[in-house]
């Protein structure tokens, strides 16, 4: 079975000032993961991605992440926040041997950038 | 250019009602998945068609019904639907099906309410 815990439903951070939303996954192999951000009334964009090799990611809009496999974590980070990326926060996951499984989303995790 | 499409981008249906809802993609991608996303929740996967054929479904009511009328297309058609239907509905795409680390691109939604 695959699952993922996002621990928080809020995050609140200063603008200019680094944040980070937290990810945990539990698969049987190795996992495929995934960060994705909603705006209010938008669609799910993808900001980026882990499959193998180097484990800090770097994706859309200056975000980062890193896959810690010994904690089995993958969270988001990015060093200067703006008020711009106040939105809804999704990280998802799939096992790389699970056949056809879909992808599991998390809870989500509200990201609240303050000027 | 990573972009699905779908229309309407409201709709406003009576529980007897039949109504479609329509989704298109470009990639050349071959699988298609259809969501439904309640308010700050995640997406919740109905439908996968991988290479125009059902690949999934999650127990959806047969209220609901998909078709893939080819490889860029895809359909959600809606008869006698339930107010807590109401949602968002979330069309995606992949370069293939769900066993794979490719990234799933989504529209920006369809917001049904059913009165």
């Amino acid at each position: 079975a695959q699952s993922v815990a996002q621990p928080e439903d809020q995050v609140n951070v200063a603008e200019g000032n680094p944040l980070t939303v937290k990810c945990t996954y539990s698969v049987s192999g190795n996992p495929y993961l995934f960060w994705y951000v909603q705006y209010p009334n938008r669609g799910l964009q993808f900001l980026l991605k882990y499959i193998t090799g180097d484990n800090l990611v770097k994706g859309s809009y200056g975000f980062e992440a890193e896959f810690n496999k010994s904690q089995t974590s993958f969270h988001l980070k990015k060093p200067s926040a703006l008020v711009s990326d106040s939105a809804l926060y999704f990280c998802a996951v799939r096992d790389m041997w699970s056949g056809n499984t879909p992808l599991v989303f998390g809870k989500g995790t509200r990201l609240s950038v303050i000027a | 250019d990573t972009e699905v499409t779908q229309t309407p981008k409201h709709l406003v249906m009576g529980m007897t009602n039949k109504k479609s809802l329509k989704c298109e993609q470009h990639m050349g991608h071959r699988a298609m998945y259809w969501y439904k996303q309640k308010a700050k929740k995640p997406p919740e996967l109905m439908f996968v068609y991988s290479y125009e054929k059902l690949s999934i479904n999650e127990s959806v009511p047969s209220r609901f019904s998909p078709e893939c009328p080819n490889s860029s297309l895809l359909n959600l058609h809606l008869h006698a639907l339930q107010p807590e239907d109401s949602a968002l509905y979330l069309c995606a795409s992949s370069q293939d099906g769900t066993s794979s680390g490719n990234t799933i691109y989504f529209g920006e939604g369809s917001w049904l309410t059913v009165v």
